[in-house]
């Protein structure tokens, strides 16, 4: 069955540092894959998204990930990371074919920021 | 930005009560779906929504539960008699198709079964 791994449940970095957050997926394919964040009390905004094509994939709020077939990740990244980026962030996947397109999310990694 | 629109945003309901959670897709899309996080644990698919009618459902998604859009812009999941374990927080979210467009999730409405 596929599977979405978040492996990191709690980061903390300091503002102004890099950030990488880790995703591993199991699907029978390449799925497509998505980043979402959560801020407290606030909904699932989707940061970015990948499909096919160019494998280095730029979101909203200066996020990026990568996605690596031979890896099974699609991490995400930002260079330098501010204070509101604290909040929960979520990988999701979903089957590329046809017939199923539930997503299947992983467990969440929640971002501290320390000033 | 067009957004989808939840409401309420919190209920509070006794078990075994029906409870009907209201959502307002983007305008112009066609696919409809609901989610649902328990505290501390995953975000769960439950059901998708394409032309009238159930195009997938978890196993989550038994009897109890139905949806329904009732006019042309309002989504609802209703929950048929409450129970304990059906607290948790419901998202509702849309996409203009299913192929390779992402869905679009509102703010969730947090239910609580008393």
């Amino acid at each position: 069955a596929q599977s979405v791994t978040q492996p990191d449940i709690h980061i903390t970095v300091s503002e102004g540092a890099s950030l990488e957050l880790r995703c591993n997926y199991s699907y029978g394919a390449t799925p497509y894959l998505f980043w979402y964040v959560q801020s407290p009390g606030q909904g699932l905004q989707l940061l970015l998204k990948y499909f096919s094509g160019d494998t280095l994939v730029q979101g909203i709020k200066g996020f990026e990930a990568e996605f690596k077939r031979s890896q099974s990740s699609f991490n995400l990244r930002k260079p330098s990371v501010h204070w509101s980026d604290a909040a929960e962030y979520f990988c999701a996947g979903r089957y590329s074919g046809a017939g199923s397109y539930q997503l299947t999310f992983g467990k969440g990694t929640k971002l501290s920021v320390i000033p | 930005e067009p957004e989808v629109t939840q409401t309420p945003s919190h209920q509070v309901t006794q078990m075994g009560q029906e409870v009907i959670l209201r959502c307002v897709p983007i305008s112009n899309h066609l696919y409809f779906y609901w989610y649902r996080q328990i505290l501390g644990q995953k975000v769960e698919f439950l059901v998708s929504f394409y032309n009238n009618e159930i195009s997938e459902k978890s196993e989550i998604f038994d009897d109890q539960f139905s949806v329904e859009r009732p006019d042309g812009s309002n989504f609802t999941l209703k929950i048929r008699s409450t129970k304990l374990e059906d607290s948790a927080m419901y998202f509702c979210a849309s996409s203009r198709g299913q192929s390779n467009q992402p869905q679009h999730f509102g703010d969730g409405t947090r239910l609580s079964i008393l």
